[in-house]
């Protein structure tokens, strides 16, 4: 079973509130990252944990938090959503061993 | 950091004639080349990659081309059929390893096959 789920598949955020995005992947791979994607733009890479060492990407280290508490969970934290968060999250997971990254369906993130 | 560009944005091509999606990359360190199929509503799926061992792979009707003297490298879809219109990313990262694993993505294509 090579599935990524993520939860919710659609999300709804006022300004200002948090946010909190889920994913999880019974391959036990060590390896979870978190992408955004915006509309006519690539998927950008936020952050990914490595067993249960998290790597944030520099211009993005500030805007989100992630925690692991198991191998096969991961979550995506936005502690005080703008309007500038409404995007598609995408969850991912590998196995340090291969190169393949296998992805969830996604989360649409609205914040209004 | 690393960066792809992916050409064409939208490709439109009669049912049974080939497409091919052109890429490239600006770190030379980068050896690892995915390509993701996303339909609408679904996950992106890897459905070919290449190492940079190799310059030519193919996976039935997928080709994918390496070239690392010009850092360039492309997916062409043979014998195009309706189920193949869908979004098309490319990508390209250092490989394996904790701080090395993480992919590039190129905008994507969008490709429509016609009947």
């Amino acid at each position: 079973d090579t599935t990524v789920k993520q939860n919710p598949r659609y999300k709804l955020a006022r300004v200002g509130k948090p946010v909190n995005l889920i994913c999880s992947q019974t391959m036990n791979h060590d390896t979870m990252y978190w992408y955004q994607k915006k509309p006519n733009q690539a998927p950008k890479l936020l952050l990914f944990y490595y067993d249960k060492i998290l790597n944030r990407e520099a211009d993005t280290f500030e805007k989100f938090q992630s925690s692991r508490p198991n191998n096969s969970f991961c979550s995506l934290y936005i502690g005080s959503a703008g309007l500038e968060y409404s995007a598609m999250y995408l969850c991912a997971s590998s196995d340090i061993n291969q190169d393949t990254q296998y992805f969830g369906p996604g989360t649409r993130l609205l914040v209004l | 950091g690393e960066q792809v560009e992916q050409l064409p944005s939208i490709l439109r091509v009669q049912e049974g004639s080939s497409a091919s999606i052109n890429c490239s990359y600006e770190d030379s360190a980068s050896n690892y080349f995915p390509w993701y199929k996303q339909e609408p509503g679904e996950n992106p799926k890897l459905i070919i990659d290449i190492r940079s061992n190799m310059e030519r792979k193919q996976i039935q009707e997928l080709i994918v081309l390496l070239d690392k003297k010009a850092k360039r490298f492309s997916l062409h879809i043979t014998d195009t059929q309706p189920g193949d219109s869908a979004m098309y990313f490319c990508a390209a990262s250092e490989g394996t390893g904790a701080n090395t694993g993480k992919l590039t993505f190129g905008h994507g294509t969008i490709l429509r096959v016609h009947p």
